[in-house]
C-alpha cells in the first residue's frame, strides 16, 4: 500500500512565523501535490511537482512556496503565516504521467493565532 | 474556466440505493474521479472514468458521459459505514480539479 506521511497532524503557529509542513511517500511516486481543504470550498490546489526539483502553481499559490530536492520529500512553505492560512493541508502522490489516482496523507491540522 | 457541481448534502436509508451526481466544465478534460472521505480522515480512491459509459466495482458504480459534461456515483446495498463526503474531481491536462463534495448520511 502507498503510504504518504505528513509531519505534524496538527500544527499552531502565530501570525508572522515561518511555517514548514513536510510530506514524504514510499512508493517512488513522481508526481506530489498540496491542497488545502476548507469548508464550503473543498479541495483546492496549491502546488504540484511532476519532478525532483520541479514544481508548478497550482490555483492558489500565493503565500505559499514548494521544495522537492528529493524524490520522496515535498514540503510546503509559509514564509510568512496570516489567519487567512488557516486550514486543513493534505499532500497526495501519483504515479507516472496522466490519469494515476492521488494517494493522501492524512492532513495537517494548521492554526494560524 | 473550471466549474464542477455536486450536491452538498443527501441522505438515504441502510440498504438502499443513492446516486450521487456531478456536473463539471473544464478545458482539457481527461478523466473523472471519484474520492471518498469520512469525517477527519484523507480521502480515498474510489473509481475513475475516461471513456463514457459504466465502471463497476462492487457496490460502487461510476457513470460518465463527457458530451454531457456528467458523472454519477451510484452507491448500492448502503450500509452506515458509508455515511461520508463523496468528492468528485476531474482531471483537467495536468491536475486534478475538486467539487466541494457531498455529505451523504446513511440512516438505518
Amino acid at each position: 500500500d502507498v503510504k504518504v506521511t505528513q509531519s505534524s497532524r496538527y500544527l499552531v503557529k502565530r501570525t508572522g512565523e515561518k511555517v514548514f509542513l513536510e510530506c514524504v511517500q514510499d512508493m517512488d511516486h513522481e508526481n506530489m501535490f498540496w491542497y488545502r481543504q476548507d469548508p464550503g470550498l473543498g479541495l483546492r490546489l496549491i502546488y504540484f511537482s511532476y519532478d525532483v526539483k520541479m514544481k508548478e502553481k497550482g490555483d492558489i499559490p500565493e503565500g505559499y512556496s514548494v521544495s522537492r530536492e528529493k524524490k520522496e520529500r515535498f514540503s510546503l512553505i509559509l514564509e510568512s503565516a496570516s489567519t487567512n492560512q488557516t486550514s486543513m493541508y493534505l499532500c497526495a502522490s501519483s504515479a507516472g504521467q496522466g490519469l494515476s489516482p492521488l494517494h493522501f496523507g492524512n492532513g495537517t491540522r494548521l492554526t494560524v493565532t | 474556466g473550471q466549474n464542477i457541481d455536486q450536491p452538498t448534502e443527501m441522505t438515504a436509508t441502510e440498504g438502499a440505493i443513492v446516486q450521487i451526481n456531478c456536473t463539471y466544465q473544464t478545458s482539457g478534460f481527461n478523466g473523472l474521479f471519484w474520492y471518498q472521505q469520512h469525517a477527519g480522515e484523507a480521502p480515498t480512491f474510489l473509481s475513475y472514468n475516461v471513456l463514457d459509459g459504466l465502471e463497476e466495482k462492487g457496490r460502487f458504480s461510476s457513470f460518465l458521459s463527457r458530451s454531457k459534461g456528467y458523472s454519477y456515483l451510484l452507491l448500492k446495498e448502503l450500509q452506515m459505514k458509508d455515511s461520508a463526503s463523496y468528492l468528485c474531481a476531474a482531471f483537467n491536462t495536468d491536475k486534478l480539479i475538486f467539487g466541494t463534495g457531498t455529505r451523504l448520511q446513511v440512516f438505518p
